[in-house]
């Protein structure tokens, strides 16, 4: 099936310091989503993107967080600067259509130490 | 999180028995996804529903969107089938593509 690439599949940061989480959507895709599963926790929305724009976000997604897809490459969820309580599993998705299946892509494991 | 119950937790099944997952919504939901999280972490799509059911080889989805549940049946378990599922729903009325993920149901498949 249609598959969605992230990388890195881990990272290791200092807190305070900048990351960037890169996803490949699947090609033909418009939506794209981030969420983020803290270890022992469920699945947690943090925002989706249509357009170049964030169409909304939770209260999960801090001031230190941003977006962006430039120019159709990667789609990127930025934190700077990082903190602890930052440390989880960053899942992409990326859907055809708003109402549409959701494609997941493999998961980011961000350490922050 | 707290508008999507995913039963069991956990459920151990011999080969070649069957069995039903559920996911109980506390609002009214737009449409769900079941995945399967295989042993690399990823997840894999099995349905997407708007409503009523769909069937792939053993498995076989419902939603009822107004009695507020989805199941996932699973016949004929065989042993590649152990893994976490989870179903994740849309409310109707948040913004479109927002999932709601139940905590997964662990299955094991015993020889």
């Amino acid at each position: 099936g249609p598959k969605v690439l992230q990388i890195p599949s881990h990272q290791i940061i200092d807190m305070g310091q900048m990351v960037t989480l890169n996803c490949d959507p699947v090609s033909n895709h418009l939506y794209f989503y981030w969420y983020k599963q803290i270890l022992g926790q469920q699945m947690e929305f943090l925002v989706n993107f249509y357009n170049g724009k964030v169409m909304e976000k939770s209260k999960l997604f801090k001031d230190q967080f941003s977006v962006e897809r430039p120019d159709g490459s990667y789609f990127t969820l930025k934190i700077q600067p990082t903190a602890l309580e930052d440390s989880a599993v960053y899942f992409c998705a990326s859907s055809r259509d708003s109402q549409d299946t959701q494609y997941f892509g493999p998961g980011t494991r961000l350490l922050v130490l | 999180g707290d508008q999507v119950e995913q039963s069991p937790s956990a459920l151990s099944l011999h080969e070649g028995t069957g069995s039903a997952l559920r996911c109980n919504f506390t609002t009214t939901m737009r449409a769900v996804q079941w995945f399967r999280k295989n042993s690399r972490g990823s997840l894999i799509n099995l349905f997407y529903l708007a409503s009523g059911t769909k069937e792939n080889g053993r498995l076989k989805s419902a939603f009822d969107s107004k009695e507020r549940y989805s199941t996932l049946h699973i016949r004929d378990a065989q042993l590649e089938d152990s893994g976490t599922y989870f179903c994740a729903a849309e409310a109707r009325g948040s913004a479109l593509g927002r999932l709601h993920f139940g905590a997964g149901t662990q299955l094991i498949v015993i020889p």
